[in-house]
């Protein structure tokens, strides 16, 4: 299974881009890149995944490295509602095991 | 839809007893699953199910028994509870890889259970 590093606890000003960083070395070249996020006393919910193509939904943009040993998930205006813990999931193709680590925590400033 | 549904929201056990949490899904999921999270931490995948019939292990599954016989239940049972079992519980549901590639999982909105 690949490791990931993310910073424990990020700070963005409300209506500001987030930069979330997500550190995968060890990764494989058919492991997808899954994004999830937890508000305050919910279950995660999904975000955005991607491959090797940098990926864009309503909710956020997924910027992966050239050598796929990195990737960030961009908030591109930060609201209070995206206040939560983000979680950067390496999962091979065909596997069923997320590894969800501890995160990142966003806190929102008004 | 109802989505992906949890009974109960709150549980007190005394050690030694057993209980089942339930998990319900009405979208036709194939693929469903079993996570605990204990206070700070992430999510650790205790059981998965890939289809009717079918469980697989996870990262922490001693103590823990599951059964899939219909695709809409996933029930998770704890066979002698103990304080270490203390943990918000939930459960996740999507479709199976070999449809769609890869595709996000559908989650509960937990069981908090407190071991005594």
């Amino acid at each position: 299974d690949a490791k990931t590093t993310q910073p424990n606890s990020m700070e963005s000003n409300e209506e500001e881009p987030v930069h979330l960083p997500c550190n995968h070395s060890t990764i494989s070249g058919t492991d997808y890149i899954h994004w999830y996020r937890q508000l305050p006393s919910q279950g995660p919910e999904y975000v955005i995944h991607g491959l090797t193509s940098n990926v864009n939904n309503r909710m956020a943009s997924l910027a992966i490295a050239e050598d796929r040993k990195s990737s960030t998930l961009i908030l591109h205006r930060a609201t209070l509602r995206d206040a939560a813990v983000y979680y950067c999931i390496p999962l091979a193709s065909g596997t069923y095991k997320y590894i969800f680590g501890t995160g990142t925590r966003l806190k929102v400033l008004a | 839809n109802a989505g992906v549904t949890q009974t109960p929201k709150f549980q007190v056990l005394k050690t030694g007893q057993s209980m089942t949490l339930q998990c319900a899904q009405d979208m036709n999921h194939e693929y469903m699953s079993w996570y605990r999270q204990d206070p700070g931490m992430g999510l650790r995948l205790i059981h998965y199910s890939v289809g009717a019939g079918i469980t697989d292990q996870g990262e922490v599954p001693n103590g823990y028994n599951v059964s899939r016989s219909t695709t809409e239940d996933f029930p998770l049972r704890l066979l002698s509870a103990a304080p270490s079992q203390t943990s918000v519980y939930f459960c996740a549901s999507s479709y199976s890889f070999s449809r769609l590639g890869h595709n996000e999982q559908f989650f509960g909105p937990g069981t908090r259970l407190t071991v005594l």
